[in-house]
């Protein structure tokens, strides 16, 4: 079975240091990985996916994520955080097999101080 | 990028009536929609998979007498919270693809529908 966990349920930077949202996966085979944003009152907006094509994945927003089949991560980060890089943050794992289920990681509350 | 509706965006319903929901794909169709809920603070569960033409499926522990969908249309999937209760009140998310279900398939989501029963 599939599983993801996001290590921090709340992350605090200040406006333009790095940011790091650290999630671990759990996987039988190749797993496909993604991370969503949920900004209050608005739909999850996909920030990037891994497909396996290749292990550093840049995303939107200045955000990429690596992964690192060894240490079963995938973590998130981005060089300057942004006062609008503030909301919730989802790292998702699909199930297996072409379902388009989604299992989603418990989240992680990025706060960006001034 | 492919957009998704919901409507109503919130609802306030009295405890034992019904309440339906509604979750459009806007600009492509959809044989399959997902429904999520949500908890304050917490993530998404996954409640049911909306198949057009056939019947929902739903994951474990999840009443289908309860939570009534149907997937009317490639673009309307409806989910009806029946004799809602208190503890029913949650923030419904669905979602869907326009590639359908591959396994790298990015779904769009909807904005959420909160769903709050007195």
């Amino acid at each position: 079975a599939q599983s993801v966990t996001q290590l921090d349920s709340h992350v605090s930077v200040s406006e333009g240091t790095p940011v790091l949202l650290r999630c671990n996966y759990s996987s039988s085979y190749s797993p496909s990985l993604f991370w969503y944003v949920q900004h209050p009152n608005k739909g999850l907006q996909l920030l990037l996916k891994y497909t396996s094509a290749a292990t550093l994945v840049k995303g939107i927003n200045g955000f990429e994520a690596e992964f690192k089949k060894s240490e079963t991560s995938f973590h998130l980060t981005k060089p300057s955080a942004h006062m609008s890089d503030a909301a919730e943050y989802f790292c998702v794992v699909a199930r297996s097999g072409n379902t388009g289920k989604l299992i989603f990681g418990q989240g992680t509350t990025l706060q960006v101080k001034p | 990028g492919a957009v998704v509706s919901q409507h109503p965006s919130w609802v306030i319903c009295k405890s034992g009536t019904s309440v339906k929901i509604e979750c459009r794909s806007l600009d492509f169709q959809a044989t399959t929609m997902f429904w999520y809920r949500q908890f304050p603070k917490q993530s998404l569960m996954l409640m049911a998979t909306s198949n057009e033409g056939s019947k929902a499926t739903y994951e474990q522990g999840v009443e289908k007498d309860k939570f009534l969908i149907n997937h009317a249309s490639l673009t309307l999937s409806t989910l009806t919270v029946t004799s809602a209760h208190p503890e029913d009140s949650s923030f419904y998310i669905c979602s869907a693809s326009p590639l359908g279900v591959g396994l790298y398939n990015e779904q769009f989501f909807g904005p959420g529908t909160r769903l709050t029963v007195l």
